[in-house]
């Protein structure tokens, strides 16, 4: 496997579930990140991890909770979600924290649905 | 406040029509870097390019070409002769420090 992987790429799950999504990289970076793309609406950054540490939480409720447990990991463990959570999750991941003259590279995103 | 700014939602062409997607952006940094990304339907953003705020200069790959124009903030792209393939969400972004922002994308759709 390349590049940034995720899985799965598609879930639907009840309001009551407990799902987690998963991302991998094989790039050799040192930050992660996790977007929510709703329809219609910029990319909303949600959590930013450097070396395993979360670095930014961008006011995102409770119910998504991350874990990096190593620099090529990411999860986003999802509980109680509402139908207004059903949006793309997008992982991606950068040599460094973004910025100057990192670009990141992106999964392809895990379609999730919130019944 | 909106720092990437892409006015056009939606573009539509015919096949072999040139399109320009605007990006205006807004910093008060002086060194900072500009992106685009294309999200076919597949959903993967894949990387286009990247520019620095000290080269201005334009840069052209196949069809795709890019201008920065420092003086008002833009840094706009164009796809020359556009194919079917070249149908897909266009995202702008702005790198600060250790931030990345995006525009709201604009959805370019060519037809045959």
């Amino acid at each position: 496997e390349t590049g940034v992987t995720q899985t799965p790429r598609h879930l639907v799950m009840g309001m009551t579930n407990k799902k987690s999504l998963k991302c991998e990289q094989h790039l050799g970076h040192n930050a992660m990140y996790w977007y929510k793309q709703s329809a219609k609406k910029p990319l909303e950054l949600m959590f930013v991890y450097s070396l395993e540490e979360r670095v930014e939480n961008n006011s995102v409720p409770s119910r998504f909770s991350p874990e990096c447990p190593n620099s090529s990991h990411l999860f986003l463990h999802l509980h109680t979600l509402q139908p207004e959570d059903s949006a793309l999750y997008l992982c991606a991941s950068s040599p460094e924290l973004a910025g100057k003259y990192n670009e990141q590279f992106f999964g392809p995103g895990t379609r999730l649905t919130v019944l | 406040a909106q720092k990437v700014t892409q006015a056009q939602t939606e573009i539509s062409v015919v096949e072999k029509e040139d399109v320009t997607l605007d990006c205006v952006y807004e910093t008060r940094d002086t060194t900072y870097y500009l992106f685009w990304y294309k999200q076919p339907p597949s959903g993967e953003l894949v990387f286009l390019i990247r520019r620095n705020s000290f080269d201005e200069q334009n840069e052209i790959s196949g069809r795709y070409s890019w201008n920065f124009q420092k003086s008002t903030s833009s840094f706009n792209f164009t796809i020359t002769a556009s194919q079917v393939v070249d149908s897909a969400v266009y995202f702008c972004a702005l790198s600060e420090g250790d931030k990345l922002s995006f525009g709201a994308g604009t959805t370019v759709t060519v037809r045959a």
